[in-house]
């Protein structure tokens, strides 16, 4: 699977889009983007993922460039509840290779 | 509920015993994974199954531990001997199995403390 490089932390305005930027260079062709948080002490939620075009659900949106080599995630009205740690990840084997994610503090 | 959910979500153990974890997986998936996460690190992967099969493990799997899915609903995490090593979340996470895009789906893990 390919790796990612993501911002160690960031910081978002409460009510503001928090923009998460992902680096993954090397992905393949069928390799898929996945979003995770984490937030404190509790197990990994999913949010969104994509393969080429850009997604939306209920809690963020996906923005992949047209060559894939890099993502966005966005949630678009942060509150104090999206503080956590998100991970980026590219996959299409069984397992997930989490990285360090971004630590997004959403200050009042 | 119906999302994963694992057992105990505590335990406290003195080196050298053995624990054992459950996990039960959302209804009909048929993959099971567990994952192991130390302080300030992402999770690491452990093993898998495809129903009942243990199809994949992690060179992090010593010995000392071993999973079982016996009827490919539940499955257990034991470790046998523990070491102040072993201290750390071990999370479950589970799949429908699609192919393509398969989503995994974790529970809220079950932080192990070896004194």
């Amino acid at each position: 699977d390919a790796k990612t490089t993501q911002p160690p932390s960031m910081d978002c305005a409460e009510g503001r889009a928090a923009n998460l930027p992902c680096n993954h260079s090397t992905i393949s062709g069928n390799e898929y983007v996945y979003w995770y948080r984490q937030i404190h002490s509790q197990g990994p939620q999913y949010i969104i993922h994509g393969l080429k075009n850009n997604e939306t659900n209920e809690m963020a949106s996906l923005i992949i460039t047209e060559d894939r080599k890099s993502s966005t995630l966005i949630l678009p009205h942060a509150t104090l509840r999206d503080t956590a740690v998100y991970y980026c990840i590219v996959r299409v084997n069984r397992d997930m290779r989490f990285g360090a994610g971004t630590r997004l503090t959403v200050k009042p | 509920d119906t999302g994963v959910s694992q057992d105990p979500r505590h335990k406290i153990t003195k080196r050298g015993q053995n624990v054992t974890f459950r996990c039960d997986p959302i209804s009909e998936h048929n993959r099971l994974y567990w994952y192991r996460q130390t302080l300030g690190q992402g999770p690491e992967f452990l093993t898998y199954f495809q129903n009942e099969a243990q199809l994949e493990k992690s060179r992090l799997l010593s010995d000392r531990f071993s999973a079982e899915r016996p009827k490919g609903s539940f499955s257990t995490l034991e470790i046998q001997r523990t070491e102040q090593g072993d201290s750390a979340m071990y999370l479950c996470a589970s799949s429908p199995g699609a192919v393509g895009a398969d989503t995994q789906y974790f529970g809220p893990g079950t932080r192990l403390t070896v004194l």
